[in-house]
């Protein structure tokens, strides 16, 4: 079972931040939160990923709360070509290295 | 970097067909890939872990004789679909990580049609 639970969709004007968040309430001490897009019929893009400090490169930003239970992944201004599947993804460990299992995702559409 | 290559990037074909799909790491080695299937407006859901010179791990409920995973070098691994029926029809989408510690980059995905 995904580790991972994200609001099925939202709604942003374009041009403005677009604030998604995630819950991840069981995550251990040691691993990481991954964010990926998927537009549509393609394979998902990856964002950004985190431990426990914020992040922040080119795409995104990644905030972290302090016990770890939850993050919110940043577009700062969102355009129409950010209209896709964003998944937040906590990765298990399995038999000497890690698998992602993907959750529901949150569906973003970037209106106009 | 991280390119992560698949193909064929769609396939059409008869029932009861095998159907091989290919996935490359382009610019960076992988011990391990992993293989997703994607039904429409779904999620994706792991089939399969791909160990090179090993052995692939499936998921439950994945029939290891109904998809077939062989990968013999770091750069490539394949999935073939066996008689594949309608029911097989998907999109299939692969993974790989560069052996340092890292996210998982994806395929563009193989949209799988069986007539």
């Amino acid at each position: 079972d995904a580790k991972t639970t994200q609001p099925p969709s939202m709604d942003c004007a374009e041009g403005r931040a677009a604030n998604l968040p995630c819950n991840h309430s069981t995550i251990s001490g040691n691993e990481y939160v991954y964010w990926y897009r998927q537009i549509h019929s393609q394979g998902p893009q990856y964002i950004i990923h985190g431990l426990k400090n914020n992040e922040t490169n080119e795409m995104a930003s990644l905030i972290i709360t302090e016990d770890r239970k939850s993050s919110t992944l940043i577009l700062p201004h969102a355009t129409l070509r950010d209209t896709a599947v964003y998944y937040c993804i906590v990765r298990v460990a399995t038999s000497g290295t890690y698998k992602y299992i993907f959750g529901t995702g949150t569906r973003l559409k970037v209106l106009a | 970097g991280a390119v992560v290559s698949q193909h064929p990037s769609r396939v059409i074909c008869k029932s009861g067909t095998s159907v091989k799909i290919e996935c490359r790491s382009l610019d960076f080695q992988a011990t391990t890939m992993f293989w997703y299937r994607q039904f429409p407006k779904q999620s994706l859901m792991l089939m399969a872990t791909s160990n090179e010179g090993s052995k692939a791990t499936y998921e439950q409920g994945v029939e290891k004789d109904k998809f077939l995973i062989n990968h013999a070098s770091l750069t490539l691994s394949t999935l073939t679909v066996t008689s594949a029926h309608p029911e097989d029809s998907s999109f299939y989408i692969c993974s790989a990580r560069p052996r340092a510690a890292g996210p998982q980059h994806f395929g563009d995905g193989t949209r799988l049609s069986i007539l």
